[in-house]
Formats: C-alpha cells, structure tokens, sequence
C-alpha cells in the first residue's frame, strides 16, 4: 500500500481538463511544500513535471499546473492532448520516520479519450 | 546536457547482494543528490533512497536494513547495494538527480532491469 493516495485512473477528451489528487497527512503533504509530479509513458522513464507543489521546470508546457489543499496536492492539466496519455505519480518529502525520506503515490492511468 | 546510465547485472540470484551503478555524463557528479528508485513491472515507482556528493545518505525505511549506497566523485559515478534480494526485488531500477528535498527529481536515467531469480 502507497504511502500517498491517488485515484487508479482517470479520463477526459481532448480540450478538456482534468485533475488528479495526491492525498497524504500532516507528516507529509500537508507539512512541507516538497511535493513533486511525475509522467511516465510506457517503457520509458519518469519526466519531472511539476516540483515544490506548483512549480514547473523549464520546458514542461504551462498546461500542466500544481495545487495544494491541507493534506491534498493536486495536478491539473488543461486543453487535453493525446501525448498526455500517461501514468502520474505524486511524491512527497515525508517526516513520518525518525529520518526523512521520499514516498510516491500509486499512480493514476490518464486515457484520453 | 546531464545524462544518467545505470549499469549491473540483469540477473541475481536469491539471497545474494545486488550491485548497481550509476554513471553520470555531461555535467559533475558535486553538489547534487543522488537517488535510485525502482518499479516493479505492471506497478509504482518507490523511493530506495539517495547519497550527496559527502557520503551522506537517505534510505526509505522498508528497505534501510538492506541498502548502502556509495558515491565515487573521481568516477562521476555512484552505487547502489541491495543484500539479502528476494523475488519481491525484481524490478527496473532507476537513478536520479536532485538538488535538495526541494527542487524534485529532475534527470533520470533510461532504468535497467533486475531479475531475481535461481
């Protein structure tokens, strides 16, 4: 069982918009402003999307934005393209140790429709 | 730009130590935080745990008891150790630059997959 919570999969159709959630605690999403996206397309590796809860690195277009609420970090992504079509994960500085360390989410499956 | 090769053997067998590198090209090995990440086929990625450019280290808790990690600055390379791998250890292991807790995992390598088994 992942340390973070995210929805298996989620679904939308070109143009649309849609968002998926990364649910933690206190110990981790909710306490520290060090949440990170990640796409990942079959066989091959993750790409960074999204760091520090809403930053994008150089590159990753601007259709791709980050969010936090208490102990909820979301990622939206906005006028749905096909290359979109990827697994997300979301991870998280976490205190929830005696030392720190990173846990990562399940995952959700986009399908573009 | 930075680019990461990891390299090992693609077999181990039980209960024997599992060796990785990770060869950084493009760009210096100091300054930055080192980790390696693993997918098992079909399922998430999981945080194994990372090494500064000093030797200092990070593991992921479920995994510390099993893993040293070590760092080669000469080589612009640096390692990773899994003791004791069962079947649950196959995976694709990948590693990964960062610049702090901050920042995220920016640079990946390609990942190379390890099989465990007799």
């Amino acid at each position: 069982q992942s340390a973070l919570t995210q929805p298996a999969s989620v679904s939308g159709s070109p143009g649309q918009s849609i968002t998926i959630s990364c649910t933690g605690t206190s110990s981790d999403v909710g306490g520290y402003n060090y949440v990170s996206w990640y796409q990942q397309h079959p066989g091959k590796a993750p790409k960074l999307m999204i760091y520090d809860v809403s930053n994008r690195p150089s590159g990753v277009s601007n259709r791709f934005s980050g969010s936090k609420s208490g102990n909820t970090a979301s990622l939206t992504i906005s006028g749905l393209q096909a290359e979109d079509e990827a697994d997300y994960y979301c991870s998280s500085y976490t205190s929830s140790s005696t030392l720190p360390y990173v846990v990562f989410g399940g995952g959700t499956k986009l399908t573009v429709l | 730009q930075v680019q990461l090769q990891e390299s090992g053997p693609g077999l181990v067998k039980p209960s024997e130590t599992l060796s990785l590198t990770c060869t950084v090209s493009g760009g210096s090995i100091s300054s930055y935080y080192w980790s390696w990440i693993r997918q098992p086929a079909g399922k998430g990625l999981e945080w194994i745990g990372r090494i500064y450019t000093s030797g200092s280290t990070n593991y992921n808790p479920s995994l510390k008891s099993r893993v040293t990690m070590s760092v080669d600055t000469s080589k612009n390379q640096f390692s990773l150790k899994l003791s004791s791998v069962t079947a649950a250890d196959t995976a694709v292991y990948y590693c990964a630059r960062s610049l702090s807790w901050s920042y995220g995992m920016d640079v990946w390598g390609q990942g190379t997959t390890v099989t465990v088994s007799s």
